[in-house]
């Protein structure tokens, strides 16, 4: 069975500075999508970028850009120039059908 | 467009009791997903939906749990004899033909006293 791991429940970053979150993953597809969902106080899930595993190419969405290493099975996420709008839980997700999640870390930005 | 919404947006209940939780996907999608969320946690995936046909139901705590979408859009959360241990966020869900992004809803907080 699938599974995702965040080892880092909580992490901090002071405003305008870079911040990487971690995620693991197992499965033993070759094929898969994957997901880092931003969860604000308002427990809206909204998604903040995607990866195609077949794609080598890191995916990069403005100010967020992801790290995947398919044979780590590691899928880490940088912000870079924090904002303080940043701040909130950070969710990574592989997609089998369903989503399936990670336990979370909370973002905390720092002005 | 309109995104994914979902009503109530909270809702207490008292040991026992129905409820019913709706979800309005985004129009066009064909798949809709149902989460539950404890405080604290990552989503759980409950059930799935490729328009009117309950494909997993798997994720479902027990019997008490209920979801049907009768006419592929709109989806209902049915929860019987509500407990305690119901007390999360659902969230709704819905994404193009899978494999794709899905699209969230607000949830919907569910107190149970």
């Amino acid at each position: 069975a699938q599974t995702v791991t965040q080892s880092q429940p909580e992490m901090s970053v002071q405003e305008a500075e870079t911040v990487t979150l971690s995620c693991t993953y197992d499965t033993s597809e070759s094929d898969y999508y994957l997901f880092w969902y931003k969860q604000p106080p308002s427990r809206q899930m909204i998604l903040v970028i995607r990866q195609e595993a077949y794609k080598q190419q890191n995916a990069t969405e403005n100010r967020f850009s992801v790290n995947f290493q398919k044979a780590a099975k590691s899928f880490s996420l940088k912000i870079s120039d924090s904002q303080l709008g940043d701040a909130a839980m950070y969710f990574c997700a592989y997609l089998a059908g369903k989503l399936i999640f990670g336990q979370g870390t909370e973002l905390s930005v720092k002005p | 467009g309109a995104g994914v919404s979902q009503s109530p947006r909270y809702k207490v209940a008292k040991r026992g009791q129905d409820v019913a939780l709706r979800c309005d996907p985004i129009s066009g999608h064909v798949s809709l997903f149902w989460y539950q969320q404890a405080l604290g946690q990552g989503p759980e995936f409950l059930t799935y939906f490729q328009n009117e046909a309950q494909l997993d139901k798997s994720g479902l705590p027990s019997d008490r749990f209920f979801a049907e979408r009768p006419e592929g859009s709109v989806s209902t959360l049915k929860i019987q004899r509500t407990q305690q241990e119901d007390s999360a966020v659902y969230l709704c869900a819905s994404s193009p033909p899978m494999p794709d992004t899905q699209y969230f809803g607000p949830g919907t907080r569910l107190t149970v006293l």
